[in-house]
């Protein structure tokens, strides 16, 4: 079965400052690989996803990903961050192969300040 | 075309007590599925649907019973609610082929005291 990592738990950046989350994963097959976004009260959205070809995704509002296979890695970045970007983070994995099911991490709680 | 819906927001039960969470999808997707977010574990798959009439147990389905009628209804059954239940519940929605999108309901809020 597969496993997801994501070592912030919580991250409080100033308005403008760059962020990097980090997400490991663990499965010994092909994955396609998520970002959600979910801002208080709402509910998940899709940030971006990666399936195949260039390791390096752009999703929406600004923010990318780089698929790093040695490192069975999925970091999600942005050079500038706004307060409006304030929210929790979840990185999923699902095997390309089978069930279609996601598989989450605990979460990234990112706190930006004005 | 207002993708996936769920009712009610906000519930709370007392121990014993069943219920069932509803959600609704527009996108004619074959595949739904129905997560629990507990804080600090992320979302845990629950049940999971890959067509009418066929269902199958995810990570956590212990407590909770689903049915799959129709491509658009998917609702998950609490037989006998514990407080171990509360938290909050996401059902979503994708196809089974080409992009893997999974699109999320708003969520509904379970207490159980």
């Amino acid at each position: 079965a597969q496993s997801v990592s994501q070592h912030n738990h919580h991250v409080i950046l100033s308005e403008a400052a760059s962020l990097e989350l980090g997400c490991n994963y663990s499965y010994g097959g092909t994955v396609n690989l998520f970002w959600y976004v979910q801002y208080p009260g709402q509910h998940l959205q899709l940030l971006l996803k990666y399936f195949s070809g260039d390791p390096l995704v752009k999703g929406i509002k600004g923010f990318e990903a780089e698929f790093i296979k040695s490192k069975f890695s999925f970091n999600l970045r942005k050079p500038s961050v706004q307060w409006s970007d304030t929210a929790e983070y979840f990185c999923a994995v699902m095997p390309a192969t089978g069930r279609r099911a996601l598989t989450f991490g605990s979460g990234t709680r990112l706190q930006v300040q004005p | 075309n207002a993708g996936v819906t769920q009712t009610p927001k906000f519930q709370v039960l007392k121990t014993g007590q069943s219920m069932t969470l509803q959600c609704a999808q527009d996108m004619n997707h074959e595949y739904m599925s129905w997560y629990r977010q507990d804080p600090g574990m992320g979302l845990r798959l629950i049940h999971y649907s890959v067509g009418a009439g066929i269902t199958d147990q995810g990570e956590v389905p212990n407590g909770y019973n689903v049915s799959r009628s129709t491509t658009e209804d998917f609702p998950l059954r609490l037989l006998s609610a514990a407080p171990s239940q509360t938290s909050v519940y996401f059902c979503a929605a994708s196809k089974t082929s080409g992009p893997y999108e999974q699109y999320f309901g708003p969520g509904t809020r379970l207490t159980v005291t």
